[in-house]
């Protein structure tokens, strides 16, 4: 079956924009989880859906969020872009999230 | 809380060498545990996993063994290749109920030299 998509896969942005990016899950896979990926912090864990609910949220600002779709579907969003959050961004599927989770190849973001 | 520590790398090794990279849990209840390997431009893969104590997951040459006593799943490869070169994560995930989490370590960067 098809693997985990994200687009777009490459995004440069300006301070102070904002920017959604969307997921594709494993058809079947009610879980979605975000990671962001940068070389000092390593991957951290943004947020969870399941069945178009947040159930688990990591420690980031409330300036990233995230939905989910009927479909499973899931897009996060980052508001007023700062130098910092530059980084890969990670979607995983998963039956939910304490079962393996199946990751996209990311979006990798570069905020000027 | 719960945590997932790993050796920090980068690990250097020569074609052929046994490879060793070490992890280590805290966890309340009874995690699964998980390798992933993250190849260069791309998102992580499971490489395999454990879900009870004394289980070894095994993958492409690759095993780990869940041991409870020393709370470890320390991954070991006998001879590694130049394709191997990859960053590796140790993770676990403990089922909670609604509060299910998975926790990632900070990665292991292998590099293999021909």
């Amino acid at each position: 079956k098809a693997g985990v998509t994200q687009t777009p896969r490459y995004l440069i942005k300006t301070r102070g924009q904002q920017v959604t990016l969307s997921c594709s899950p494993i058809s079947g896979h009610r879980s979605v989880s975000w990671y962001q990926q940068t070389p000092g912090q390593g991957l951290q864990f943004l947020f969870e859906y399941f069945s178009e609910t947040q159930r688990n949220k990591g420690n980031f600002p409330g300036r990233f969020s995230g939905r989910q779709f009927s479909n499973s579907r899931s897009e996060m969003n980052v508001s007023t872009l700062e130098l910092g959050d530059s980084a890969l961004y990670l979607c995983a599927s998963s039956r939910g999230i304490s079962y393996e989770q199946y990751f996209g190849p990311g979006t990798r973001l570069t905020v000027t | 809380g719960d945590s997932v520590t790993q050796m920090e790398g980068p690990v250097t090794l020569s074609e052929e060498a046994f490879l060793t990279i070490n992890c280590t849990y805290t966890a309340t209840g009874y995690p699964s545990l998980f390798w992933y390997v993250q190849y260069p431009g791309e998102g992580l893969q499971l490489l395999l996993k454990a879900t009870k104590a004394d289980d070894k997951g095994s993958n492409k040459g690759f095993e780990a063994t869940y041991r409870k006593e020393t709370t470890s799943f320390h991954l070991e490869k006998g001879s590694v290749q130049v394709s191997d070169s990859a960053v590796y994560f140790c993770a676990l995930s403990l089922p909670m109920n609604r509060d299910d989490k998975i926790i990632f370590g900070k990665g292991t960067r292998l590099h293999i030299l021909p």
